[in-house]
């Protein structure tokens, strides 16, 4: 069975771009949360998403977004980049809220 | 608001050693803790789930123990080994997302 796929694996923007960062779940999971690891900070929880709807976001600014899409796979959006935007994004994927969350090997975003 | 503290920061021990890294957490309100395991520069690796209303996991060499009136969990790694080498992570999950602690940086020297 296929684990949580992200893509891509590196990215490099410039201050005041634009981001987009992908994730497909494990087959059959329909919630997908989103996690931002910086340097320093820690992983700190970003967004979920179940059903197509965001159902819970953590203390980030609205130029982060994202959505779901039918087949259960998910977009996280940045917008305006700022230097300390730079950081891993890890998408975990689990079969209902609440369950076992199973995580992605990440996309290093670096902002310059 | 969910605190995770992770004890100790940091740890290097031979090889062969047991070994018990702890977790504690502010808010007893959890549906499940999870240890997971970090190579650096990689993502997640799930080690142990445990339900609140369970006491305890095991799998293979590790031991999960949960503790949730107290607020407490540990992560026990029998007979250690170089492989182990890689930053420990603890996190409950309240309110449909996880908390992490800061984790434990782990180095088995051979």
């Amino acid at each position: 069975e296929a684990g949580v796929t992200q893509s891509p694996t590196h990215l490099i923007k410039t201050r005041g771009q634009q981001v987009t960062l992908r994730c497909s779940p494990i087959s059959g999971h329909t919630s997908v949360y989103w996690y931002q690891q910086a340097l320093g900070l820690g992983l700190q929880f970003l967004l979920w998403y179940d059903e197509g709807e965001e159902r819970n976001r953590g203390n980030f600014p609205p130029r982060f977004s994202g959505r779901q899409f039918p087949n259960y796979s998910s977009e996280l959006n940045v917008n305006a980049l700022e230097l300390e935007d730079s950081a891993l994004y890890l998408c975990a994927s689990s079969l209902e809220r609440n369950y076992e969350q199973y995580f992605g090997p990440g996309t290093r975003l670096t902002v310059t | 608001k969910q605190e995770v503290t992770q004890i100790p920061a940091a740890l290097s021990v031979p090889e062969g050693e047991n070994l018990v890294l702890n977790c504690s957490f502010t808010d007893s309100a959890i549906y499940n803790l999870q240890w997971f395991r970090q190579d650096p520069g990689k993502g997640l690796t799930s080690l142990l789930l445990i339900q609140s209303s369970q006491r305890e996991q095991t799998s293979g060499r590790l031991n999960a123990s949960l503790d949730k009136s107290s607020g407490r969990s540990t992560l026990y790694i029998a007979a250690s080994q170089p492989g182990d080498s890689a930053t420990y992570l603890c996190a409950v999950e309240g309110g449909n997302k996880l908390v992490f602690g800061a984790g434990t940086i782990l180095r088995v020297k051979s």
